[in-house]
C-alpha cells in the first residue's frame, strides 16, 4: 500500500464551523505533513510531524490546529476559518523527516 | 533561506518533441532536488529526483540533470504525450534541516 487517504474530498464550512480533515497511511512512514495549496501555486508547508511530535509549525494561525493520535494518522481540525483560508490542503507522508514525499489526493476546502 | 526558481510558467510543445524545464537554486548546501507532477484535482507525485553527488538521472522519457557550478538543474521529457500534460514542480532541500523548497511551477501543455 502506497497510498496517502485524505477525507474529505471535499468541505464546505462557515466561519464559525469546527470541521476535521484526516489523513491515514500505511507505509510505515514515520513523517507526516501537511501543506496548504493555493490556485496555481505551489504547495506550502504548513506542519511536521516526525515520530508523533510536532516538529515543525510554520507559524501557522492558531485556527488550524495539527493533531497526530498515533504514526498512520494525521488530523487538521479547523476552527473559525476566514474565506482567504478556502484552498486545497494536502496531506503528504515520507520515510523519515526530509525524504520523499508522498502526497495524498488532497481536500479541497471552501470557507463561506 | 534557499530560493527555488522555476522556468518558463507555461510550456506548449507538439506531442513526440521534447519538452525542458529549467531551475536555479540559491543555497549551495542543498542536496537533494525531486521534480514532481500535479495532475487535475490530484496531489503532486514524484517523478524523479536527483542528489547533488550526481550529475544526471534517466528514468524511460525523464531525465534530470544538476550542475552544481551554476546551481541550476532541469528536467528534460523526451517523445511527450498528452499524458504529460500536467504541472510540474522542482524542488530542492535544504542540507541543515531538510526541508523541501519548491519551485513556482511549470504548467506543461502537449498539443495534438
Amino acid at each position: 500500500d502506497t497510498e496517502v487517504t485524505q477525507t474529505p474530498k471535499h468541505l464546505v464550512m462557515g466561519m464559525t464551523n469546527k470541521k476535521s480533515l484526516k489523513c491515514e497511511q500505511h507505509m510505515g512512514h514515520r513523517a507526516m505533513y501537511w501543506y496548504k495549496q493555493k490556485a496555481k501555486k505551489p504547495p506550502e508547508l504548513m506542519f511536521v510531524y516526525s515520530y508523533e511530535k510536532l516538529s515543525i509549525n510554520e507559524s501557522v494561525p492558531s485556527r488550524f490546529s495539527p493533531e497526530c493520535p498515533n504514526s498512520s494518522l494525521l488530523n487538521l481540525h479547523l476552527h473559525a476559518l476566514q474565506p482567504e483560508d478556502s484552498a486545497l490542503y494536502l496531506c503528504a507522508s515520507s520515510q523519515d523527516w526530509g525524504g520523499e514525499l508522498f502526497f495524498g489526493e488532497g481536500s479541497r476546502l471552501t470557507v463561506l | 533561506g534557499e530560493n527555488v526558481e522555476q522556468h518558463p510558467s507555461t510550456l506548449s510543445v507538439q506531442e513526440g518533441d521534447s519538452a525542458v524545464i529549467k531551475c536555479t537554486y540559491s543555497d549551495s548546501a542543498s542536496n537533494y532536488f525531486p521534480w514532481y507532477k500535479q495532475e487535475l484535482g490530484k496531489g503532486p507525485q514524484l517523478i524523479i529526483d536527483i542528489r547533488s553527488n550526481v550529475g544526471e538521472k534517466k528514468d524511460q522519457r525523464i531525465a534530470v540533470t544538476l550542475n552544481k557550478t551554476a546551481k541550476h538543474f532541469s528536467l528534460h521529457i523526451t517523445e511527450t504525450q498528452p499524458e504529460d500534460s500536467a504541472v510540474y514542480f522542482c524542488a530542492a532541500t535544504l542540507n541543515r534541516d531538510d526541508k523541501i523548497i519548491f519551485g513556482k511551477g511549470t504548467r506543461l501543455h502537449i498539443l495534438p
